[in-house]
């Protein structure tokens, strides 16, 4: 079973609908993050929990929010969906500031 | 200018051939990662090294402290190596992780 998962795969919505984008790792890491990728640009970090009590933003942060459910769970939502919002999101694990593991991707498109 | 830049931003080579990849940062560094996505969108982390040179199988990294600068290097490359190929530096002292545009190899048969 893979490290890092990520549900749903591919999601499509409508502008103005409440999305949730679910993470789970079986690594035991302590740190986890939601990055977002847009054609030509780099990974651009959303939100970032360091444990299960510490959430913080990340430069993208607005429009988002996040749950840390549990040290292996780690919930991005979207609030209103919008167009722009349109990107691969991943979701990464890390113990400290050592090797990332990135979950397999969530296509969203909002219509 | 980005803080990380990687060069080329597309590559293609022909099966066989030694491959290099760079990787520029303007800032100070805890570490520097480089990544592999895959076609499917998958990521992979490749290395992670704050000084010297690494190796695993045909891929070799680099880095220079000094020079603010990494390369990536693939010998021998084969068509299974097509793949973006991402660079990112842990920002010394922050959470921060900065991420490269990334460099799009495509290696044929």
């Amino acid at each position: 079973d893979a490290d890092v998962t990520q549900t749903p795969r591919n999601r499509i919505t409508k502008t103005g609908k409440r999305i949730m984008l679910e993470c789970s790792q079986t690594k035991g890491h302590d740190r986890m993050y939601w990055y977002r990728q847009d054609p030509g640009l780099g990974l651009r970090l959303i939100y970032y929990s360091f444990d299960v009590k510490d959430i913080n933003k990340g430069e993208i942060s607005d429009g988002y929010s996040v749950s840390r459910q549990a040290q292996a769970k780690f919930s991005l939502s979207l609030e209103s969906a919008i167009p722009n919002q349109t990107a691969l999101y991943f979701c990464a694990t890390s113990m400290g500031t050592g090797w990332f593991y990135f979950g397999p991707g969530t296509r969203l498109l909002v219509l | 200018k980005n803080e990380v830049e990687q060069s080329p931003q597309n590559l293609t080579a022909q099966e066989g051939e030694f491959i290099t990849i760079n990787c520029s940062y303007s800032v100070g560094i805890s570490a520097l990662h480089w990544l592999q996505q895959h076609p499917g969108g998958g990521i992979v982390s490749l290395f992670m090294l704050s000084s010297g040179k690494k190796k695993h199988g045909r891929l070799i990294a680099t880095i220079n402290i000094q020079e603010k600068h990494s390369s990536l290097h693939i010998t021998a490359s084969h068509p299974r190596d097509s793949a973006v190929y991402i660079c990112a530096v842990g920002a010394y002292g922050t959470y921060k992780y900065i991420f490269g545009t990334g460099t799009r190899l495509k290696v044929l048969a």
